[in-house]
């Protein structure tokens, strides 16, 4: 399976501030990758497809990027409502594979 | 308006089964692949399996293949997981989801609300 290495596993940030989050697929997968945002006892929102697609009503300050094994989701201007952790997950095979998330954290 | 809800959670003894259930609504089932998704206490998400639009194709984790069964019944839009052998690593709250568009494969967007699965002696 391939395997989704996120990074860092946490960070701490201010509202304002511009934050990225890193993927790197243990083999290339063009750009068949997802980022979802999950806050607690919440099911998943799906953020970005196919690596920059920003799913409907996603406002504009996340956007995706990459190609082949390694990908980035930024964020930026943090906003209150955008701590959370969040997950790439791969869909270029079977089977899917989420990263290990991100938590992103009020400093 | 899309709505699922998933059922058959609960405390169940290692090496038993289980069945889980995700009832769709507000859209058209048969165009639709479905997945599980779940997530253990305190733990990152982790993808399941899932079942495509047509019903001919199943996919699943490694590390539920051969235990877990996907299927689909569309003439009661309700998506289920069979889930034997049960582990006490298979504890977490099972998310059913629909996927982003009709007849892709590849993203979960409509989210339930998760059912808790504790296999436990």
């Amino acid at each position: 399976a391939i395997q989704m290495t996120q990074s860092p596993s946490s960070l701490s940030a201010s509202v304002g501030d511009r934050v990225t989050i890193t993927c790197r697929a243990s083999q290339g997968i063009r750009e068949d990758i997802g980022w979802y945002q999950q806050k607690p006892g919440k099911a998943p929102k799906l953020l970005i497809y196919t690596a920059t697609s920003l799913q409907t009503a996603v406002p504009s300050r996340f956007s995706g990027s990459g190609s082949g094994t390694d990908f980035t989701l930024t964020i930026s201007s943090l906003q209150p409502e955008d701590f959370a952790t969040y997950y790439c997950l791969q869909v270029y095979t079977y089977p899917r594979t989420f990263g290990q998330g991100t938590r992103i954290e009020f400093k | 308006q899309v709505q699922l809800v998933e059922s058959g959670g609960g405390l169940v003894q290692p090496g038993r089964s289980l069945r889980l259930s995700c009832a769709a609504s507000g859209f058209k089932f048969y165009y639709y692949s479905f997945h599980w998704v779940r997530q253990a206490p305190g733990k990152g998400l982790e993808w399941v399996a899932l079942t495509l639009h047509d019903g001919r194709n199943e996919f699943y984790a490694d590390s539920v293949k051969g235990r877990f069964t996907v299927s689909r019944d569309a003439s009661k839009d309700t998506v289920f997981l069979q889930m034997n052998s049960l582990r006490p690593e298979d504890t977490a709250v099972y998310y059913c989801a629909s996927d982003l568009a009709p007849l892709s494969t590849s993203w979960p967007d409509y989210w339930g609300q998760g059912t808790l699965v504790t296999v436990s002696p």
